[in-house]
């Protein structure tokens, strides 16, 4: 069983439209974590969730909007879709107030066109 | 900011060590040392962690001075497979929040 999984693994869409990528963990884990990796490879963290609450929100665009509807997901909707957005999107989780490593998932391509 | 250094690219050949140093000297008391990998197209995959004594798992060995100014990761015997962007990042213990914060990390090349 996959960890951490994310659908879709490919994602291409016009600007202007409105996009979601889902992500769920089944670790048991209660934070969850979207990372961007843009075109020069950097990772940074966007978001974080612990218990359905969110934690950390770096400077991101409020066009995007994550939802956790419950601790094992974790969805990022993502609004009016610009070409800059283009990245691959990482989904993580990892246990709370712990040592233990993050999980992540094998990553969103996003290509906005 | 990444509060890690670590070089750009290293290589080495199949079936030799492979040491991948990184400097932390601003490092504090509270913090952990962690070492993550990214293979091509992949997510990033945890391979250890320390935070004062030396550590082995499976994967590596994590060797941290004395002063934890600095630290090494060894891949024991390097296979084509290990080669991937080493990425060396320090986090405070009992961080509820988690927040990796990734530097540009070092590329590993395995030649055969």
């Amino acid at each position: 069983d996959t960890a951490v999984s994310q659908t879709p693994k490919y994602l291409v869409t016009q600007m202007g439209n409105d996009k979601s990528i889902k992500c769920e963990q089944n670790l048991g884990h209660d934070t969850m974590y979207w990372y961007k990796q843009d075109s020069k490879k950097f990772l940074k963290i966007m978001f974080s969730y612990n218990n359905k609450e969110l934690i950390i929100n770096e400077t991101v665009p409020n066009r995007f909007s994550p939802k956790s509807p419950d601790k094992a997901h974790l969805n990022l909707h993502i609004n009016s879709l610009e070409l800059g957005d283009s990245a691959v999107y990482f989904c993580a989780s990892s246990q709370a107030g712990t040592f233990a490593e993050a999980f992540f998932g094998q990553g969103t391509r996003l290509t906005v066109v | 900011d990444a509060k890690t250094t670590q070089p750009t690219s290293m290589d080495c050949a199949e079936g030799r060590a492979a040491n991948l140093p990184c400097n932390h000297s601003t490092i504090s008391g509270n913090e952990y040392v962690y070492w993550y990998r990214q293979i091509h197209s992949q997510g990033p995959q945890y391979i250890i962690h320390g935070l004062k004594n030396n550590e082995t798992n499976e994967m590596a060995s994590l060797i941290i001075t004395e002063d934890r100014k600095s630290s090494t990761l060894i891949l024991p015997h390097a296979t084509l497979r290990d080669t991937a962007v080493y990425y060396c990042i320090v986090r405070a213990i009992m961080d509820s929040s988690y927040k990796l914060i990734f530097g540009s990390g070092t590329r590993l090349l395995v030649r055969p």
